[in-house]
């Protein structure tokens, strides 16, 4: 299965600033997710990333807010804008599977740890 | 749209004994079902996955699942449960068109010695 970085592992955040995380895979994949996990909670996803295209937000989650970028097969970055204590959470990225393993079977990045103050 | 529960938020069970953790779904076609583990400071690993066939289908660390169609569930067992898999456990759904996963709230599971 494909190995995935995700950069910053952590960060300590300042209300209403923005950040930006990599997400880097080591292989060509198609499909491409961002998920959030909230404190205690369990994963929602925010959006399907696209190559090439506008990314693909679930219902709750906004451009604006989420803003997303894919300018190849094995890079995505999501960013946080104009934090807020509610943004703290694990932002994970996924990637889908082969079609012989499964293009739905997904292989996560270790995780972002954001803590906004 | 495609949804899952898992009834049990929490479950402790001694270590040795067997274990069972509930799963049950909504989801408008045939479903691909998943199990994925998150260890404390460890990211997301896949136990098992169900697409078609044998309804009863193994996975890592000894884990097995079963598809029930008719109860529209996919209960996660292990028959001997060790120290190690301590852990949330997530059940999730796939959307065999889009790629995409819709994950229960999860189960932690703490094993007594």
């Amino acid at each position: 299965s494909a190995v995935i970085s995700q950069k910053p592992s952590r960060d300590i955040c300042q209300r209403g600033t923005s950040l930006t995380i990599q997400c880097q895979v080591d292989s060509q994949v198609t499909m491409m997710f961002w998920y959030r996990q909230q404190p205690g909670q369990s994963l929602t996803l925010i959006a399907t990333a696209n190559q090439g295209s506008e990314a693909t937000y679930e219902s709750g989650f906004v451009i604006d807010k989420f803003p997303i970028s894919r300018p190849n097969l094995t890079f995505s970055t999501l960013t946080v804008s104009n934090m807020s204590p509610e943004d703290s959470s694990i932002y994970l990225c996924s990637v889908g599977g082969t079609a012989s393993a499964g293009a739905n079977v997904l292989t996560f990045g270790a995780g972002s740890r954001l803590t906004v103050l | 749209a495609q949804s899952v529960t898992q009834p049990d938020i929490h479950i402790t069970v001694s270590e040795g004994a067997s274990l069972e953790l509930r799963c049950n779904y909504s989801y408008g076609a045939t479903p691909y079902l998943f199990w994925y583990v998150q260890s404390p400071g460890q990211g997301l690993q896949l136990l098992l996955k169900y697409f078609s066939g044998d309804t009863l289908v193994q996975g890592i660390k000894g884990f097995e699942a079963e598809f029930k169609r008719s109860q529209s569930s996919f209960n996660l067992r292990k028959p001997s449960v060790h120290w190690s898999d301590a852990a949330e456990y997530f059940c999730a759904v796939g959307d065999p068109n889009a790629g995409k996963s819709t994950f229960g709230d999860g189960t932690t599971l703490t094993v007594k010695p």
